[in-house]
């Protein structure tokens, strides 16, 4: 059975340009989040997913993130415009009703220079 | 809100050696759960283990080993006869549980980095 897969696995970007980090949950899975790890700040929860819909962003920090579920099998997480502040690691994360651990893909190595 | 701390922050024992992580919670959810999980130089987070609230009995798997305390809001990990290979951050977290279980809304504590010298 496959993981989370993250896409890219590395990026980097140079400030102002839009930047799109892609997460395919494990088939199966309703919840999705996405995770962002810092040394300043560790690992925070940015956003998630129930059933494709949006139930909590209030870790988004500011107007320039957003993301979006299409479907049960995709998530994006879009950074426009990219600071060098957001230089971190994005982890997508899955899991279901019923089983109690969250799976983390191997997550995305973003740099903005 | 939840708040997890992880008072060491860097830990280093030789091989063989048995060695704890410390993990201390703050929750106002009367149901919750308790993790570990571990991530090796290579990046990715790796699921360790899971306790809830309503099940203080501690366990063994292997060479882990975790001492769950509601009276002092603890959730120690162990790790036994430590190898090279146990060398990574090591996180603990909790999450609140809906409908009698979690889903994986998590919060971290800073993470300790463990080395175990051969």
């Amino acid at each position: 059975d496959a993981g989370v897969i993250q896409s890219p696995r590395h990026e980097v970007t140079e400030m102002g340009q839009e930047v799109t980090l892609r997460c395919k949950p494990i088939s199966g899975h309703d919840y999705l989040f996405w995770y962002r790890q810092t040394m300043m700040r560790g690992l925070e929860l940015l956003i998630y997913f129930n059933n494709n819909v949006p139930i909590d962003d209030s870790g988004m920090p500011e107007d320039r993130f957003s993301a979006k579920m299409p479907n049960a099998s995709f998530s994006t997480l879009k950074i426009q415009p990219s600071e060098p502040r957001d230089s971190a690691v994005y982890f997508c994360a899955s899991s279901r009703q019923g089983v109690t651990e969250a799976f983390f893909g191997q997550g995305t190595r973003l740099t903005v220079v | 809100a939840q708040k997890v701390t992880q008072a060491q922050t860097e830990i280093s024992v030789v091989e063989k050696e048995d060695v704890t992580l410390d993990c201390v919670y703050e929750t106002r959810d009367t149901t919750y759960y308790l993790f570990w999980y571990k991530q090796p130089p290579s990046g990715e987070l790796v699921f360790l283990i899971r306790r809830n609230s309503f099940d203080e009995q501690n366990e063994i798997s292997g060479r882990y080993s975790w001492n769950f305390q509601k009276s002092t809001s603890s959730f120690n990990f162990t790790i036994t006869a430590s190898q090279v290979v146990d060398s990574a951050v090591y996180f603990c977290a909790s999450g609140g549980a809906v409908g009698g279980t979690s889903y994986g809304k998590l919060t971290f504590g800073q993470g300790t980095i463990l080395t175990v010298h051969p």
